[in-house]
Parts: C-alpha cells; sequence; structure tokens
C-alpha cells in the first residue's frame, strides 16, 4: 500500500476564498483521485488526476470551483474557490496502488466555512 | 448505472458479539467490491476486496466478506466484535473497465461494552 499525506488536516475558513489541498504520495502513482464527504454522508468523486493531462471532473463538479494540479507522480493538489458554507465537508485524496483497481486514502482535510 | 446500498444506517452490538453489515450492488458483469472503515477522524482503510475466485475473502483486523452473485451482496462479517471496531463501513463498487469507485451510504457501528 502506498502512504498518502494531506495539508492540512483541517482548516477553517470563511466565505468567497479559496484553499488549496496538498495530497503527497510516497511512490510513483499514475491514478489519483479526489473525493469529497459531505457531513454525514459518503464520499463522492470529484474528479480523476492523472499526471500530464487535465483532470476528468465528475457530473455536478466543474473545473472553475475546483482546480486541480498533478504536476508529478507523486502529487496533487485540489483547490476549493470561492468558498461557501455548502463547501463544508471532508475531502479526501486517494491513489491507485501497484494493484490496479485498488484505492488508498489519506486522512482527509476537514474544511469548515463560515 | 452501479450503485451499492447499505440497508442499515446504525448498528450497535454488544463487545464479543457476532457482527454482520449488508451491502447489496448493482452491476452488469462481475464487480470489484471493496469494504473500507472510517474510525473517527480519520481517512478509509481498505479491510478487503473481492475480484474473483473464492466468493469467502478474509481480511484484516478479523474481518471476512462473502459474495453472492445471486443475491447481488457481499456482506461483512466478524466473529467476536472488538470495543476498537467502533467505526463506519462503507461497501464499495468498482468496474473492470474503470477505476472509479461507487460507495454505499455507509453503516455506523457503535459497540457496547
Amino acid at each position: 500500500s502506498a502512504v498518502i499525506s494531506q495539508k492540512p488536516s483541517r482548516d477553517i475558513c470563511q466565505r468567497g476564498t479559496s484553499l488549496t489541498i496538498q495530497c503527497q504520495v510516497d511512490s510513483q502513482v499514475t491514478m489519483m483521485f479526489w473525493y469529497r464527504q459531505q457531513p454525514g454522508q459518503s464520499l463522492t468523486l470529484i474528479a480523476t488526476a492523472n499526471q500530464g493531462s487535465e483532470a476528468t471532473y465528475e457530473s455536478g463538479f466543474v473545473i472553475d470551483k475546483f482546480p486541480i494540479s498533478r504536476p508529478n507522480l507523486t502529487f496533487s493538489t485540489l483547490t476549493v474557490s470561492n468558498m461557501s458554507p455548502e463547501d463544508s465537508s471532508i475531502y479526501l485524496c486517494s491513489v491507485e496502488g501497484l494493484a490496479k483497481n485498488i484505492q488508498y486514502f489519506g486522512a482527509g482535510t476537514r474544511l469548515s466555512v463560515l | 448505472a452501479q450503485s451499492v446500498t447499505q440497508p442499515d444506517i446504525h448498528i450497535t452490538v454488544s463487545e464479543g458479539a457476532s457482527l454482520e453489515l449488508r451491502c447489496n450492488y448493482s452491476y452488469g458483469a462481475t464487480p470489484y467490491l471493496f469494504w473500507y472503515v472510517q474510525s473517527p477522524g480519520q481517512g478509509l482503510q481498505l479491510l478487503l476486496k473481492y475480484f474473483s475466485g473464492d466468493t469467502l475473502v478474509q481480511g484484516i483486523k478479523g474481518f471476512e466478506a462473502e459474495f453472492k452473485r445471486s443475491q447481488s451482496s457481499f456482506n461483512l462479517r466478524k466473529p467476536s466484535v472488538h470495543w476498537s471496531d467502533a467505526a463506519e463501513y462503507f461497501c464499495a463498487v468498482g468496474a473492470g473497465n474503470t477505476d472509479k469507485l461507487i460507495f454505499g451510504t455507509g453503516t455506523r457501528l457503535q459497540v457496547f461494552p
């Protein structure tokens, strides 16, 4: 399995501001994923990020709101832009390990928007 | 379209009792099936997975799950629950031709001493 570090672990932000979440992996991986977990809810995939190409967004998520960077095989960022209280969630990064179709998750970023 | 249903939102058991968490999936072909656990304030940890072969799979922490194609189910079991098993449990299904996972709504397990 991969070791995944997410920063920050939590943050409290003002509405209208943006927050960038970092995801660092201890090994090179092809596929990285960003999920949102709203309070008391399950995980919803925001986008898939492959190195060297644009992220692929799921229905209901757009690049202007959730821009993603994937500069190399061990790192990705997700920005939550122009935040509103509805963006208060846990945001999780995951990676596909050496075994295809198996994802490993970071500890998540707990975001509260006031 | 793929979907996952976890019928039980909240389950309470006594420590030492047996446990079964239900998961039903909808998928046309043989799915990839997973159980993850999320402890309070933590990320998701993979408990076990089923891709093919033996329908009874063993995982970490003494958990096992059985794939039943006829019932479209992948229930998670543990013969004797420990207080440290209190957490949120998520069932997930993946398609072989993509890397996406679809998660169920989760089952919150509470363990009483």
